[in-house]
């Protein structure tokens, strides 16, 4: 079975500011995906970032980049200049089994991001 | 591409009344997911479909709920008959490694 555990319920920043949030998860499987989803005040499920668990290479979009520790299994998601729109629940998840399509996800943290 | 689309996108409805929920997933996506958002249960998996064929409803909880795929672009999850404790948010989402969400039905049974 595999898990995703998002330690930071709440989680505020000053906007501009950098902020980091963490994900921990745990699978048998040596290939897997991983992403960030941003859910706002709107609701909309927002896919922010994947990455594959083959590529050493962090991946990054724009502002949003991640630290991926495949060891660890930690995959973290840094925000950099944060802005006002930031301001969401974001959640962590993982797909391990390609041939079950079901993603796991965390528990989620709410970013505020701080005028 | 317009994503994925969902109607309604608020519903509210009377204890033991029927409630259909429409997805339409995006063009090309083989695979497609209905997903149920509560406070209390965080995001869970209802049922999900590749080819139009239902894989995995080990999430759906009860005969209450039902849900269909009769051909590529379109699924329903109906509910008959719909309980309070059935209110929560409504997702369908289309992809296959990666999942794009609809807007979400919110249903409300009173």
């Amino acid at each position: 079975a595999q898990t995703v555990t998002q330690s930071q319920p709440e989680m505020s920043v000053q906007e501009a500011e950098t902020v980091t949030l963490s994900c921990t998860y745990d699978t048998s499987e040596n290939n897997y995906y991983l992403f960030w989803y941003k859910q706002p005040p709107s609701r909309q499920m927002i896919l922010v970032i994947r990455q594959e668990a083959y590529k050493q290479q962090n991946a990054t979009e724009n502002r949003f980049s991640v630290n991926f520790q495949k060891a660890a299994k930690s995959f973290s998601l840094k925000i950099s200049d944060s802005q006002l729109g930031d301001t969401a629940m974001y959640f962590c998840a993982l797909l391990s089994n390609f041939g079950n399509e079901k993603l796991t996800f965390g528990t989620g943290t709410r970013l505020t991001i701080i005028p | 591409d317009a994503g994925v689309i969902q109607s309604p996108r608020h519903e509210v409805t009377e204890m033991g009344q029927e409630v259909t929920l429409r997805c339409k997933p995006i063009s090309g996506h083989n695979s497609l997911f209905w997903y149920r958002q509560t406070m209390m249960r965080g995001l869970e998996l209802l049922i999900y479909f590749n080819n139009n064929v239902p894989i995995d409803d080990s999430g759906m909880p009860e005969d209450r709920f039902s849900a269909k795929m009769p051909n590529a672009s379109f699924s329903t999850l109906k509910i008959q008959p719909s309980e309070p404790r059935d209110s929560a948010v409504y997702f369908c989402a289309s992809g296959r490694y990666e999942q794009y969400f609809g807007p979400g039905t919110r249903l409300t049974v009173t």
